[in-house]
């Protein structure tokens, strides 16, 4: 079965180190969407891709980057993690239908 | 002011209640509208979603928006126990793509 799959599912690191999430979906989808999910914030969105070499920033994106060399993946990078960064993540795809297809989030702590 | 605001609850109920789930949002330009069902850590799935004004029902569960007063609702008949989740409200203007996300209420069904 098609699925999207999230790595590491867990994370600990410390402020200032670079971490990088991945996401891997295997429904060839052409849209991407990274999240993260905070108490009281919600699913707030971070990036956005529509295909290959398509990244578009979304509501929270400042310290956070992305890039979309194939159509399966697109990982999230912390270039300088901060305690802020603490959050869920979640990777999210869709295809011609519409319907966003969410992974099992990444849950990252920086100390 | 969010775009989309959404009681955090929890909200207990016993099995075989009815259930009123509610958003608000400010956003005119919406004209999508979904509910998500997330399970506790777990990535949040598509439940329903509606467009423009009107009813929708799948089962036991009923979406309904009404565009003048700028209001989301969702409706569990006969609830169970697997119900207990939380529900997330989302507003769109164009179909599935940039959804603005409520915080989410904890639903708990208490058999």
């Amino acid at each position: 079965d098609a699925e999207i799959t999230q790595s590491p599912r867990h994370k600990i690191t410390e402020t200032g180190r670079q971490v990088t999430l991945a996401c891997h979906q295997t429904w060839n989808h052409n849209n991407m969407f990274w999240y993260r999910q905070d108490l009281g914030h919600g699913l707030r969105l971070i990036h956005y891709s529509y295909g290959v070499q398509d990244t578009n920033k979304g509501e929270v994106s400042d310290g956070y980057s992305v890039s979309r060399s194939n159509t399966e993946d697109l990982p999230l990078t912390l270039e300088s993690a901060a305690s802020s960064q603490t959050s869920v993540y979640f990777c999210a795809s869709s295809g011609y239908t519409g319907e966003l297809f969410f992974g099992e989030g990444s849950r990252l702590t920086v100390l | 002011q969010k775009e989309v605001e959404q009681d955090p609850g929890p909200l207990s109920v016993p099995e075989g209640a009815i259930v009123s789930l509610n958003c608000t949002y400010s956003n005119s330009a919406f004209q999508y509208f979904m509910w998500y069902r997330q399970y506790s850590r777990k990535g949040p799935e598509l439940l329903m979603y509606t467009y423009s004004s009107g009813n929708k029902e799948d089962g036991r569960f009923t979406a309904q928006v009404d565009k003048s007063s700028k209001y989301i609702s969702l409706f569990i008949r006969d609830s169970q126990p697997s119900d207990s989740a939380t529900y997330l409200c989302a507003g769109g203007r164009t179909g599935f793509q940039k959804l603005v996300f409520g915080t989410g209420t904890r639903l708990l069904v208490s058999p």
